[in-house]
């Protein structure tokens, strides 16, 4: 089984300035990784992914999250964020090669950009 | 190729009554996951469904709740009775055969009980 834990709610941040959103996990077995984000009132966007390979990941709208095997960690940043990436952001784990098995979501973190 | 569809994406129901959610996935997709999202909390996992067969309902309220997906249609989350603790935002994702990793989610349905 696995769980994540996303150790911020609500992350303000001023605009251009860097964000980092943190997003750690414990599994049994190895693990997919994935950040999703959640504009008001709508269904959920893959941001990016970390199946194999490079622990750095590069997503869209400028993200990009590192995998940490030996922390159990995957943090999500933006070196400048704008107005538009207010937004509810959720980490999410999946067990490598179970499958189809559903995701394990973190409980989100919001992240408010301010002017 | 269409997304991930999901019908009514609002709907208000009074204590006692049914509620419906439907859920088309993407084209080429055999495999449906409901999640429900409750207000300041993430994703829980509800059911997750072949076509014709239930494989996981562990996240599944023990009464009330029930789901399917038939050979033809969409999958159907089914809420009986409905409680002022069902209101939630009801996610349907779906992902094609042996890729769980690649889960296409739809827009939701938000459950308001009155």
């Amino acid at each position: 089984a696995q769980s994540v834990t996303q150790l911020d709610s609500q992350v303000p941040v001023f605009e251009e300035a860097p964000v980092e959103l943190r997003c750690n996990y414990s599994s049994s077995v190895s693990v997919y990784l994935f950040w999703y984000v959640q504009y008001p009132n709508q269904g959920l966007q893959l941001l990016l992914k970390y199946l194999s390979g490079s622990t750095l990941v590069k997503g869209i709208n400028g993200f990009e999250a590192e995998f940490n095997k030996s922390q159990t960690s995957f943090h999500l940043r933006k070196p400048s964020v704008h107005i538009s990436d207010t937004a509810e952001y959720f980490c999410a784990v999946n067990g490598r090669n179970s499958g189809n098995t559903p995701l394990v979501f973190g409980k989100g973190t919001r992240l408010s950009v301010i002017a | 190729n269409a997304g991930v569809m999901q019908n009514p994406r609002h709907l208000v129901r009074r204590r006692g009554q049914e509620a419906r959610l439907r859920c088309s996935p993407m084209k080429g997709h055999s495999h449906v996951y409901w999640y429900r999202q409750l207000p300041e909390e993430g994703l829980k996992f509800m059911v997750y469904l072949q076509k014709e067969n239930i494989i996981d309902e562990s996240g599944m309220p023990k009464e009330r709740f029930s789901a399917e997906f038939p050979k033809e249609g969409p999958s159907i989350l089914r809420i009986q009775q409905v409680v002022r603790g069902d209101s939630a935002a009801y996610f349907c994702a779906s992902s094609p055969p042996g890729n769980s990793y690649e889960q296409y989610f739809g827009p939701g349905t938000r459950l308001t009980v009155t």
